[in-house]
């Protein structure tokens, strides 16, 4: 399973717009890349997932470049409650994608 | 998105009590489960896949006989911690994979504190 490195934290002012950028050297030609959000004593919630190139949802967008080996999370003009810890996986349709959790980037938003 | 539930969501228990944990996919049908385990401030850690109506993978280090797990329905399935203890208490955590798409969606948790 293809391991992800993140930064360890990240700070950020009300409005900012905040990049969140993940390593996956080893990914693999099946693997999908999946972000979560988590919030203290709460279960992870899913971001948004691409295999290549960019998405974009209501919520934040996501950049692969063509190698596929790092990714990022584009959060636009974040307000307090986005302070959180976001999680960045690798992982096949089989496996739901989702199995392995790195340590995450814990984001603080500040007004 | 489908809306994974947990029940209890926190429980307290003497050591050498048994706790049961429910996870139940309630707009679905998720032939497979996933348990993980989150100490504070930490990650979380997959615990064992569940499959319904077979026995639970459990990953390397994790007892089985431990956390027995039961998938008896595609939609319910239960960790039972026996003969719980202190360092048992952490945030159990249970996510379920819709059959259509293999996409997975995490229940809220249940914090477990062991006296």
């Amino acid at each position: 399973l293809a391991k992800t490195t993140q930064p360890i934290s990240m700070d950020s002012y009300e409005g900012q717009e905040v990049n969140i950028t993940c390593s996956h050297n080893n990914i693999a030609t099946n693997d999908y890349i999946t972000w979560y959000q988590q919030f203290p004593s709460q279960g992870p919630r899913f971001i948004i997932q691409g295999y290549k190139t960019k998405v974009t949802n209501e919520v934040a967008s996501l950049f692969i470049p063509a190698d596929r080996k790092s990714s990022t999370l584009s959060l636009p003009r974040v307000s307090l409650s986005d302070t959180a810890v976001y999680y960045c996986l690798v992982g096949d349709r089989n496996s739901g994608y989702a199995l392995n959790f790195g340590k995450g980037t814990s984001l603080l938003v500040t007004p | 998105g489908a809306v994974v539930s947990q029940h209890p969501s926190r429980v307290i228990c003497k050591s050498g009590t048994s706790v049961k944990i429910e996870c139940r996919s309630l707009d679905f049908q998720a032939t497979t489960m996933f348990w993980y385990r989150q100490f504070p401030k930490k990650s979380l850690m997959l615990m064992a896949t569940s499959n319904e109506g077979s026995k639970a993978t459990y990953e390397q280090g994790v007892e089985k006989d431990k956390f027995l797990i039961n998938h008896a329905s595609l939609t319910l399935s239960t960790l039972t911690v026996t003969s719980a203890h202190p360092e048992d208490s952490s945030f159990y955590i249970c996510s379920a994979r819709v059959a259509a798409n293999n996409e997975q969606f995490f229940g809220p948790g249940t914090r477990l504190t062991v006296l």
